[in-house]
């Protein structure tokens, strides 16, 4: 069974501080890893992905990704976090194959102080 | 491309009640997800359908059962609705389900209040 654990229900940084929220996975097989936002009142958007090409992933918005097999890790970082990073962020991890399901993190909610 | 279109916003409905939720995906997206999400049980898959048949199930009760129609449209129904099922439910499409080339894409949502 696969699952994933995001370290940290709520971070906050400040603006122009860096951005790391953390994912842990676990799966049977080499997985496919996501991170999501939401926005409030809004449904998720995707940031990045990991398919298996390049482990160090680059997403929208200034985000980027490295996967770590040997820590099953996949943690996001920002190198500078702007006000309207402040969202909820998920992690998620799938097998792929058609007919799986997304699962999903418990979601890591991120405040940007000025 | 529009993206993903859920119907209606916004839901009050009294327990015992039934109810039933629509999603339009993205344009040639043939594969729908539906998912619950609750400030408890965070995101949990509930199915997917692709080419009309449901090829995934989550853990919920049979209450909770899905279509999906020739156009990839979608709908989602609860019955005898619970107050634990107030909820925002997401739709979510891929093309085909192969997340490797076409990752999940999310509406933003219906949000049900069980009263």
């Amino acid at each position: 069974a696969q699952s994933v654990t995001q370290l940290g229900s709520h971070v906050s940084v400040s603006e122009g501080a860096l951005v790391l929220l953390r994912c842990n996975y676990s799966s049977s097989v080499p997985p496919y890893l996501f991170w999501y936002v939401q926005y409030p009142n809004q449904g998720l958007q995707l940031l990045l992905k990991y398919t298996s090409a390049a482990t160090l992933v680059k997403g929208i918005n200034g985000f980027e990704a490295e996967f770590k097999k040997s820590e099953t890790s996949f943690h996001l970082t920002k190198p500078s976090a702007h006000m309207s990073d402040a969202a909820e962020y998920f992690c998620a991890v799938t097998k792929g194959n058609y007919g799986q399901n997304f699962v999903f993190g418990p979601g890591t909610r991120l405040s940007v102080l000025p | 491309k529009a993206g993903v279109t859920q119907t209606p916003r916004y839901l009050i409905k009294t327990r015992g009640q039934q109810v039933t939720l629509s999603c339009s995906p993205i344009s040639g997206h043939r594969s729908v997800s539906w998912y619950q999400q609750t400030p408890g049980q965070g995101l949990q898959f509930l199915f997917e359908y692709f080419s009309e048949t449901q090829r995934n199930k989550g853990n919920f009760p049979g209450r909770f059962s899905g279509r999906q129609f020739s156009n990839s449209r979608s709908e989602m129904n609860v019955s005898t609705l619970e107050l634990g099922d107030s909820a925002l439910y997401l739709c979510a499409s891929s093309l085909d389900g192969d997340f490797s080339n076409s990752p999940l894409h999310f509406g933003n949502g219906t949000r049900l209040t069980v009263t």
